[in-house]
């Protein structure tokens, strides 16, 4: 069974910080997903990985993929109040129809 | 922007009854999924869907649970007999590609079961 987990599950920042979001999973799989979730609010698509080494970005956001160690990284520059939100990493099993969800990483930004 | 729509937003029922909901995925997408979210915990798949068959489910989609497609453009979800545990966000999701497609999701809809 394919397990996702992050790290850390709660972070609290100050505002122009810099901080990394860790995912880690369990099987072999080249594809890698980071969602946005406002409180009460659905998901929001941030990033799409989609093979070993990928780095995408976006503003002050940044991920990245090691499918060699089963590991993303969701890299957060200069941290501002409205980066607060959770964020979630998806993993799609190889040769499955499902993608997993990590436990989420709930960030909050203080000014 | 095309978009996927859910209704209703959000459903009181009682235990025990039968409770069916709705999404429009994405026009040109041909995979759907249902996930649903606890207290805004952790995202739980629940099925997947295409070509008109379940093409995946977890072990929370028991006999309780079924999809239809009942036309070209809605996809249900039905609990037949609700159970306080049902009670939590449920998002639909579609996506282009099987593989490689990220998800795009609803807003969801809320079930509360007294």
């Amino acid at each position: 069974e394919l397990k996702v987990e992050q790290n850390p599950l709660f972070l609290s920042m100050q505002e122009g910080k810099n901080y990394t979001i860790y995912c880690n999973y369990s099987t072999t799989s080249d594809r890698l997903y980071w969602y946005r979730q406002d409180p009460g609010k659905s998901l929001e698509s941030l990033f799409v990985l989609l093979s070993n080494g990928a780095v995408k970005q976006e503003g002050r956001l940044m991920a990245s993929l090691d499918t060699k160690a089963r590991l993303s990284t969701l890299h957060i520059t200069a941290a501002v109040h409205d980066l607060s939100a959770t964020y979630f990493c998806a993993v799609d099993m190889t040769g499955t129809y499902k993608y997993i969800f990590g436990t989420g990483t709930r960030l909050k930004v203080l000014a | 922007e095309p978009e996927v729509t859910q209704t209703p937003s959000h459903q009181v029922t009682q235990m025990g009854q039968e409770v069916i909901l709705r999404c429009v995925p994405i026009s040109n997408h041909l995979y759907f999924y249902w996930y649903r979210q606890i207290l805004g915990q952790k995202v739980e798949f629940l099925v997947s869907f295409y070509n008109n068959e379940i093409s995946e489910k977890s072990e929370i989609f028991d006999d309780q649970f079924s999809v239809e497609r009942p036309d070209g453009s809605n996809f249900t979800l039905k609990i037949r007999s609700t159970k306080l545990e049902d009670s939590a966000m449920y998002f639909c999701a579609s996506s282009r590609s099987a593989r490689g497609g990220e998800l795009f999701f609803g807003e969801g809809s809320r079930l509360t079961v007294l």
